[in-house]
């Protein structure tokens, strides 16, 4: 069955600092897709991120980048010269199977930027 | 644009009342989802709805709880009676279900409604 976990339940830093977020995923579909969302205090999921599991390339957007290793099963997120604007809890997705827009979370980490 | 709009914004009742949730999509998305969201935890999807059939309840606790979409546009969920287990954040997403649920569309979350029940 289709498992999302982020290990990480809360991290710290400083802001400037670098800071990964892991997400490790299993899957028996050879197809799929994989999300990441944040989730600031006033409670709505933004979306930032999709990736098939056919794109193994690595994405950034500007302070925010991704690293798909198909290999390994895990998509972790790289925040660079963090802000304390990017505090949040940030989700990991799977899509439950190739054919449905049923997405499957990770239980989700804090991330907490102090100034 | 407009996102998704949610209301009310947070509820609090008492166990075995009864309680409703509006949500409107994004304008021209036929995908409508609802998703409990208990502390600590990820979102689980309720239901999914392409236009007004439904795509998916399967983990929806049907003796209590139903939703309906009416016209395919807006949507409520409602608890009837209400469990003390079901003080959770009720989050809505749209995604414009190009592919009829058989994709893998961008679901657009709104700000969710906050619901307690003592």
């Amino acid at each position: 069955a289709q498992k999302v976990t982020q290990a990480q339940t809360e991290i710290s830093v400083v802001e400037k600092e670098d800071v990964t977020l892991d997400c490790v995923y299993e899957t028996r579909d050879t197809t799929y897709y994989l999300f990441w969302y944040k989730q600031p205090p006033s409670g709505e999921l933004v979306f930032l991120i999709r990736r098939n599991s056919f794109d193994e390339q690595n994405e950034i957007s500007g302070r925010y980048s991704w690293n798909f290793q198909k290999s390994t099963s895990s998509f972790n997120f790289t925040i660079t010269a963090s802000q304390v604007v990017d505090s949040a809890v940030y989700f990991c997705a799977l899509t439950a199977s190739y054919n449905t827009d049923k997405l499957i979370f990770g239980t989700g980490t804090r991330l907490q930027v102090f100034p | 644009e407009a996102g998704v709009a949610q209301s009310p914004r947070y509820k609090i009742i008492e166990k075995r009342q009864s309680v409703a949730f509006w949500c409107n999509p994004i304008s021209g998305h036929a995908t409508l989802y609802w998703y409990q969201q208990i502390l600590g935890q990820g979102p689980k999807l309720l239901i999914q709805f392409q236009n007004n059939g439904v795509v998916d309840d399967s983990q929806l606790p049907k003796d209590r709880f139903s939703a309906e979409r009416l016209k395919g546009v807006d949507s409520t969920l409602k608890i009837q009676p209400a469990k003390l287990e079901d003080s959770a954040v009720y989050l809505c997403a749209s995604s414009l279900g190009l592919a009829g649920g058989l994709g893998t569309d961008t679901q657009y979350f709104g700000p969710g409604t906050r619901l307690t029940v003592l």
